[in-house]
């Protein structure tokens, strides 16, 4: 059984880097069924897709979000990070890993970290 | 970009009802439409993939159709577990895997 664990700093200070860790468990990173992705949910609000990586490490993000993200993976340690630039309060939310896995031609989230609270705040 | 649009954005129901939940695409994305369920302090769920197949484990009172813009979901007899946060989500552009604003479906 597949398992996501998000990891890593609580509270970040504005204009410093958010980063995340996922740590997966019951499976490959590079497995080639195996693509990766981050979801994001701030206060009262809905979903929110940041980014994802493939089980080759190419990336893709949020237009919104691009020039601040970075996805990759340490294949190493079995575990994809997120990094988020220059934040602000707005990118207070609860984080959540999440792999991709494919129905046909279709990709979907089916396996869910817990989510990791990350408040940006001096 | 591809934008999703949910609607009703709340929908007060009580257990047994039949209720649908709605999903629009600002352009056609074939079949290429999830749709999750979200509690409070828990991990999202998928619950319907490729617009109408049910994801393993999931109870068939949950059902999905549409294709191109218009997508649907339904439960058929709501049980109490049920009330929570629907969420549809397109996988057509890999430039953007869009969530719709949600629907919140709470007991009346």
């Amino acid at each position: 059984q597949l398992q996501l664990q998000e990891s890593g700093p609580g509270l970040v200070k504005p204009s410093e880097t958010l980063s995340l860790t996922c740590t997966v468990s019951g499976g490959s990173v590079t497995s080639s069924t195996n693509y990766w992705g981050w979801v994001r949910q701030p206060p009262g609000k809905g979903l929110e897709w940041i980014g994802s990586i493939s089980n080759s490490g190419s990336p893709y993000y949020s237009p919104s979000l691009k020039s601040r993200v970075t996805i990759s993976i340490d294949t190493s340690k079995n575990q994809f990070s997120l990094n988020v630039t220059s934040v602000t309060a707005a990118d207070t939310a609860l984080y959540y890993c999440a792999r991709l896995g494919a129905g046909g031609f279709v990709m979907m989230f089916d396996y869910w970290g817990q989510g990791m609270l990350v408040i940006v705040s001096s | 970009d591809i934008q999703m649009t949910q609607s009703p954005s709340s929908l007060s129901a009580s257990v047994g009802d039949r209720v649908t939940f709605t999903c629009r695409a600002t352009q056609t994305i074939s079949n290429y439409l999830n749709w999750y369920q979200h509690k409070p302090g828990k991990a999202p769920k998928l619950l319907i993939y490729a617009a109408s197949t049910l994801q393993s484990g999931v109870p068939s009172r949950f059902s999905g159709s549409g294709s191109g813009t218009d997508f649907t979901l339904t439960i058929s007899s709501l049980e109490p577990e049920d009330f929570a946060t629907y969420y549809c989500q397109q996988t057509y552009s890999a430039l953007e895997y869009t969530f719709g604003q949600g629907t919140k479906l709470e007991i009346k």
